[in-house]
């Protein structure tokens, strides 16, 4: 069964630091670009970051860059996200998703983890 | 960044109704357009890829269609089961972009 399980929310203060992750399981991981989407309480989707199969590229919401780094080991099947300087607006259940092969190019997000929830605040 | 104008943000309708749900990209995107369904506390779940391929799986009364900077979601004969927001997010260039939402609630 193909299978996304993120790990790794929680309550932090502003300014903190977190580190989630993402198993996967029942595909070939290294195969596909993989990306994080986070959704604030109440709200809509927003895209966050992705990073290609074999983690050369990566690319980032400009409201993150510079704060959050994807990452993945795919000798564990498991992609990562630190994010660092947090703030309230941060707040959110972040997803990871696996991006289908379109052309050679990531595509459409057609397996999405439960998500886990991040909270800022103090 | 591209921006999504998805509309409109909420509608009501009942079981059978035809349903349509529009997305404009601020820019020409060319098929580069998926939706999505979520249910509340749920993840979203692929509906349409490439503005009109089906995913698989999905029922037959989804369709998708456009391209460039227009796109339209129909639901030919709702059904309960499909009382939700959806999503449209475009993948042609990045930052990738969703559209705001729009919830379909039972009239």
């Amino acid at each position: 069964e193909v299978q996304l399980l993120e790990s790794g929310g929680g309550l932090v203060q502003p300014g903190g630091s977190l580190r989630l992750s993402c198993a996967a399981s029942g595909f070939t991981f290294s195969s596909y670009a993989m990306s994080w989407v986070r959704q604030a309480p109440g709200k809509g989707l927003y895209w966050v970051s992705i990073i290609s199969g074999d983690g050369g590229n990566t690319y980032y919401a400009d409201s993150v860059k510079g704060r959050f780094t994807i990452s993945r080991d795919n000798s564990k099947n498991t992609l990562y996200v630190q994010v660092n300087s947090l703030r309230a607006e941060d707040t959110a259940v972040y997803y990871c998703a696996k991006a289908q092969l379109y052309y050679d190019s990531p595509g459409a997000f057609d397996i999405w983890g439960q998500g886990t929830m991040v909270t800022v605040s103090s | 960044a591209i921006r999504i104008t998805q509309s409109p943000s909420s509608l009501s309708a009942s079981t059978g109704d035809r349903v349509t749900i529009t997305c404009r990209a601020s820019q020409g995107i060319s098929s580069y357009l998926a939706w999505y369904q979520q249910k509340p506390g749920k993840a979203p779940k692929l509906l349409i890829y490439a503005a009109s391929t089906l995913q698989s799986g999905v029922p037959s009364r989804f369709s998708g269609s456009g391209s460039g900077t227009d796109f339209t979601l129909t639901i030919s004969c709702l059904q309960s089961e499909d009382f939700a927001t959806y999503y449209c997010q475009q993948y042609y260039s990045y930052p990738w972009t969703f559209g705001q939402g729009t919830k379909v609630e039972i009239k």
